[in-house]
């Protein structure tokens, strides 16, 4: 099984700011395979990364992807107000996934 | 637009059995793979299991292999997750999502507490 270890656990920003969130997986991973999702409090998850660089459908070009086999990375070039939430990488491999344990991005 | 809406949650004893569904519209069901993922009450996410178009091919996590069964039925639009022997552990909002490799799409989850 592929483990997915996200870091920082939480990174505290301001707005304006620039986020950079960091996904490291314990074996080479298909870039084709690598999503990165969005969950807010009290919500369901939202896609918003998939083969570790295309934005999904309505995610704004602030939000991009990067990286291969196994370090991939999420950033927020400009913090908004609606960004502050959790973020999951999530792989899919042999038919199954995992997902990271997450990075919690708060108001500083 | 697409929809998911789990239904079937609810607050089982240990040991315990539950069938949880989700119906789907706004999409052709039956040309997508579809998943269970759940997140316990402050945790992270876990995918569950999924299963092909047609049904022919399922997978599990190791942790429900031979608890759990995924099912669909393509003439309803359904998708279910048959929960038995229910563990404390198995505690968590459980969600549908259109997709085999990616969760394209979410439902809103539907809260399963295994507590006696």
């Amino acid at each position: 099984e592929i483990v997915l270890t996200q870091s920082p656990g939480t990174l505290s920003l301001s707005p304006g700011e620039r986020a950079t969130l960091s996904c490291r997986a314990s074996q080479s991973v298909s870039s084709s395979y690598l999503a990165w999702y969005q969950q807010k409090v009290g919500q369901a998850p939202r896609l918003l990364i998939y083969s570790a660089y295309s934005r999904a459908t309505g995610i704004p070009d602030r939000f991009s992807g990067s990286g291969s086999g196994t370090d991939f990375t999420l950033t927020i070039s400009r913090l908004e107000p609606e960004d502050f939430a959790v973020y999951y990488c999530q792989q899919y491999g042999s038919s199954r996934w995992t997902f990271g344990q997450g990075t919690k991005v708060e108001i500083k | 637009e697409v929809q998911l809406v789990e239904s079937g949650g609810g607050l089982v004893q240990p040991g315990g059995s539950l069938r949880l569904s989700c119906a789907a519209s706004g999409f052709t069901f039956s040309h997508y793979w579809m998943s269970w993922v759940r997140q316990a009450p402050g945790k992270g996410l876990e995918w569950v299991a999924n299963i092909k178009e047609d049904g022919s091919e399922k997978y599990y996590v190791d942790s429900v292999e031979g608890r759990f069964t995924i099912s669909r039925d393509n003439a309803k639009n359904s998708l279910y997750l048959q929960m038995n022997s229910l563990r404390a552990e198995d505690t968590a909002v459980y969600y549908c999502a259109r997709g085999g490799r990616i969760a394209a799409s979410w439902g809103q989850g539907t809260l399963v507490t295994v507590s006696s």
